[in-house]
């Protein structure tokens, strides 16, 4: 089993719709981070997580530490919004960073 | 503010060159880790410098190795390419109680 479990692998929806993506952990964190990356680009992170809820613009991410789950919100999709989400957690013991699997998430007009 | 900045962005090389790649963090930042990232793959992590010395590594082998300057710049070499070291190889810099920061990666090309 996997450290860093995302769901859904896939997502496609329509331009408008509430997206969300999940993110359940199996190890003690010191932080979570989402992080997004177009295709053959880089990768942007969008949050740092350790507690509670964060928001910018249509984005906002939420973690429960007790639960080890976290979910990253998108209101009001865009196409702009095609891209992957992956979820990653710093652990308490270790420097790497480890990897879920990543969400590709498309938005049709 | 500059965010981490990596060069080059793209490079083609031929089996059994080196190569070199370099990072300038963001700016505040001590800690550099490099990544390896396949084509339609998760990204790897190969090795992580702070206070210029390697803190940890990924299951890489010895061909890849790094350096760390006073500065907190960093360098990421290869020797020997083979055509599997093809990827997208990306630096993240962080502080200890900060996030990451990514660059926009080096797409190197072993032909």
């Amino acid at each position: 089993k996997n450290e860093v479990e995302q769901s859904p692998q896939n997502l496609t929806a329509q331009e408008g719709e509430f997206i969300t993506i999940n993110c359940s952990y199996s190890v003690g964190i010191s932080a979570l981070h989402w992080l997004q990356q177009h295709p053959g680009g880089g990768i942007v992170s969008l949050f740092m997580l350790s507690s509670g809820k964060k928001k910018h613009g249509r984005l906002i991410a939420t973690i429960n530490i007790q639960e080890k789950h976290s979910s990253l919100h998108i209101t009001a999709s865009h196409p702009r919004d095609s891209a992957v989400y992956i979820c990653a957690v710093r652990m308490d013991s270790n420097y790497q960073l480890i990897w879920g699997a990543g969400t590709k998430l498309i938005i049709k007009p | 503010d500059a965010g981490v900045t990596q060069s080059p962005t793209h490079l083609i090389k031929t089996r059994g060159q080196q190569v070199t790649l370099r990072c300038s963090p963001k700016s505040g930042h001590d800690t550099v880790s490099w990544y390896q990232q396949a084509l339609g793959q998760g990204p790897q992590f190969i090795f992580q410098y702070y206070e210029e010395e390697e803190r940890q590594r990924g299951n890489f082998p010895d061909r890849f190795s790094g350096h760390q300057f006073p500065n907190y710049s960093s360098e990421l070499n290869v020797n020997a390419l083979l055509l599997g070291d093809s990827a997208l190889y990306l630096c993240a810099s962080s502080s200890p109680v900060g996030g990451y920061t990514f660059g926009s990666g080096t797409r190197l090309t072993v032909v």
